[in-house]
């Protein structure tokens, strides 16, 4: 009963470098999400899957990109890494509109 | 800007004592909330949620109340234990919301006091 698994749990980046996070479900789940946790500003939206194959925009998606080639599994990828984007970043996913979110435990990324 | 707002970023409460969590959204097309809990380095885990058909709803210790023409919210832990020690983030969302995006608040830190 993994639910949601975020990979790695803790990075640090130079400034400039790229990486990717990786998110599982195992849920069976259409949708799945990536927030971003920053002191003071709560969780906000940085993109979004509605199915597999689809990608949406949220509140915050400048700097990164997302894909989803399976159902199962969401990816976030920063091209080039700034010291803004260190953040705390969550994966989530739901089954269908106005449930509640299944979360991973989280990936700290420190960029210096 | 910030469409849910929790305004107490901490909140200290003795043991066996009340807990009101509250929380304030801006759109009134917002008709479903919850209530998440976070412990350090987890992932928040559901708590409770209500939809605005209702003004109130109950699971166990917890409460959370709704007032719609205040649009406000509130969470109320009775009796508060130690175990509660956690961030408390509120999220809304309107039902004709199709990709089911969440709004979440900043968070409010309570530590039950043994």
């Amino acid at each position: 009963n993994a639910g949601v698994t975020q990979t790695p749990k803790f990075r640090v980046l130079k400034t400039g470098q790229s990486m990717t996070l990786l998110c599982a479900q195992d849920m069976n789940h259409e949708y799945m999400y990536w927030y971003r946790q920053d002191p003071g500003m709560g969780l906000r939206l940085i993109h979004y899957s509605v199915g597999e194959g689809t990608t949406a925009k949220g509140e915050v998606p400048d700097g990164y990109n997302v894909s989803r080639l399976k159902k199962q599994n969401f990816l976030l990828g920063l091209e080039s890494a700034a010291p803004s984007q260190t953040s705390v970043y969550f994966c989530a996913s739901s089954p269908l509109s106005a449930s509640g979110y299944t979360f991973g435990s989280g990936t700290r990324l420190t960029v210096v | 800007d910030q469409q849910v707002k929790q305004n107490s970023p901490s909140l200290s409460v003795q043991e066996g004592r009340i807990s009101i969590l509250n929380c304030d959204y801006t759109n009134s097309m917002f008709d479903y909330f919850l209530w998440y809990k976070k412990y350090p380095a987890e992932g928040p885990t559901f708590l409770i949620s209500i939809s605005s058909i209702k003004d109130k709803n109950e699971d166990g210790r917890f409460t959370v109340f709704l007032n719609k023409s205040a649009k406000h919210l509130s969470l109320h832990i009775v009796p508060s234990q130690p175990g509660d020690s956690a961030v408390y983030f509120c999220a809304t969302t309107s039902f004709s919301n199709t990709g089911n995006q969440f709004y979440f608040g900043t968070g409010t830190s309570l530590t039950v006091i043994p």
